[in-house]
């Protein structure tokens, strides 16, 4: 079965660039979520999607930008990188059933290496 | 906020042992779900709760959701070496939390 694609896995960059992430999400998902994970830390939130319009916003820096694409795709768009935004970055999608109930599958995450 | 308490931090266990975790929440969540994780992968789903007072299992592992809605348990009966991981829960409201992760250690 198609699962929730991420690209790159792993992306270096130095202090002050910017980096951008992509996601495709499972066919007919229609929500996708990004979530950072530093070491050792559990996931956080950082911003979801539904139907191409954000939905919620986390604890998303304001130097951090995102989008959903009219093909469901999401990119996360980030500049003036600092060296604490070395983490994992996992996308996840969802479809929105009626029962409201939100199953999410992740990706195998992006690493981003901040030097 | 909708934090969520997890316990116990990590776990050192023998083989064959049982080995039981939780999540707690002064907030009502209307799911849950516990997440696997391994070392540089995405987290896997192993179960999905969905009403309050639901028990459901997938193989070894059985979860509840708690009858108050602000808590959860998972059990792993009989463990195995590839048990090894982090083991999260998540709450989900208007959007998804989780806890911070219970490392789980298998000795063979």
């Amino acid at each position: 079965a198609a699962g929730v694609i991420q690209s790159p896995r792993h992306l270096i960059k130095e202090k002050r660039e910017t980096a951008t992430l992509k996601c495709y999400p499972i066919p007919r998902h229609d929500t996708v979520y990004w979530y950072q994970q530093g070491p050792g830390q559990d996931p956080q939130f950082l911003i979801s999607f539904y139907e191409k319009m954000q939905s919620d916003k986390g604890s998303i820096p304001d130097r951090f930008s995102a989008q959903q694409f009219s093909d469901y795709h999401s990119e996360l768009n980030m500049s003036s990188l600092e060296l604490g935004d070395s983490a994992l970055y996992f996308c996840a999608s969802s479809s929105r059933p009626s029962s409201g109930a939100n199953v999410l599958t992740f990706g195998a995450g992006s690493r981003l290496t901040v030097l | 906020g909708q934090q969520l308490n997890q316990s116990p931090q990590s776990m050192f266990i023998q083989e064959g042992e049982d080995v039981s975790m939780n999540c707690t929440s002064s907030s009502i969540f209307n799911t849950w779900l516990w997440y696997k994780q391994e070392p540089g992968e995405g987290p896997v789903l192993l179960i999905a709760l969905y009403k309050a007072g639901e028990l459901t299992s997938n193989g070894r592992l059985t979860a509840q959701f708690g009858i108050t809605r602000k808590d959860s348990f998972l059990n792993i009966s009989a463990s195995i070496p590839s048990d090894v991981g982090i083991y999260f829960c998540a709450g989900h409201w208007n959007n998804m939390r989780f806890g911070a992760g219970t490392r789980l250690t298998v000795k063979p």
